[in-house]
């Protein structure tokens, strides 16, 4: 089965700091496709980014950025300039094409920015 | 934003007791599911459901039980709660598979004593 791997249990930087998120996944599967998701301290899961398999090119948002590199399995999400607002548990996930009703998320990463 | 709402949002309940979380949307989605989060394990499936009466298991679908009778409407029941299902239950639904991501519900706490 597909898994994911969110090596960095909790992360921890001063505000203005930029701050990079692993991830990690593996699946046999040659069409999949990649999600962020952002946990703030409210409890509710906010959708950041979805990427398919076949589409390596990074991506920017504002001051959010992912890196997608298939030869070392990797979905990395980099936060610059970091802010208090940005302070959550950030989740990767993973959908497989055909096996696309059971998204795996890994344990997440808690981000604390500090002022 | 897909309207999308649990209840109830926290619950307590004895060990042994039969316990129901209901899930509401006002999408229309077709595909809907419940994922239950704890520390360390991010979240894991546990049912889902491509349409009115046609659900199947996830990961950790052992001790639920769900029904989805109309479209709207996905409820999960626990059939005897014990220890190990205290947890936040999360609600989730999609367009269109897992492929396109999820809306999630806002959560409900549930603790078993």
């Amino acid at each position: 089965a597909q898994k994911v791997t969110q090596a960095q249990t909790e992360i921890s930087v001063v505000e203005k700091e930029d701050v990079t998120l692993d991830c990690v996944y593996e699946t046999r599967d040659t069409t999949y496709y990649l999600f962020w998701y952002k946990q703030p301290p409210s409890g509710e899961l906010v959708f950041l980014i979805r990427r398919n398999s076949f589409d390596e090119q990074n991506e920017i948002s504002g001051r959010y950025s992912w890196n997608f590199q298939k030869s070392t399995s990797s979905f990395n999400f980099t936060i610059t300039a970091s802010q208090v607002v940005d302070s959550a548990v950030y989740f990767c996930a993973l959908s497989e094409a055909y096996n696309n009703n059971d998204m795996r998320f890994g344990a997440g990463t808690r981000l604390t920015v500090k002022p | 934003d897909a309207g999308i709402t649990q209840s109830p949002r926290h619950k307590v309940t004895e060990t042994g007791t039969p316990v129901t979380l209901r899930c509401h949307q006002t999408e229309n989605h077709r595909y809907m599911y419940w994922y239950r989060q704890d520390p360390g394990h991010g979240l894991r499936l546990i049912h889902y459901s491509y349409g009115v009466k046609d659900t199947d298991k996830g990961e950790v679908s052992d001790g639920y039980s769900v029904s989805r009778s109309k479209t709207e409407d996905f409820l999960l029941t626990l059939e005897s709660a014990t220890s190990s299902q205290t947890s936040v239950y999360f609600c989730a639904i999609s367009v269109e598979t897992g492929n396109y991501g999820y809306t999630f519900g806002s959560g409900t706490r549930l603790t078993v004593v």
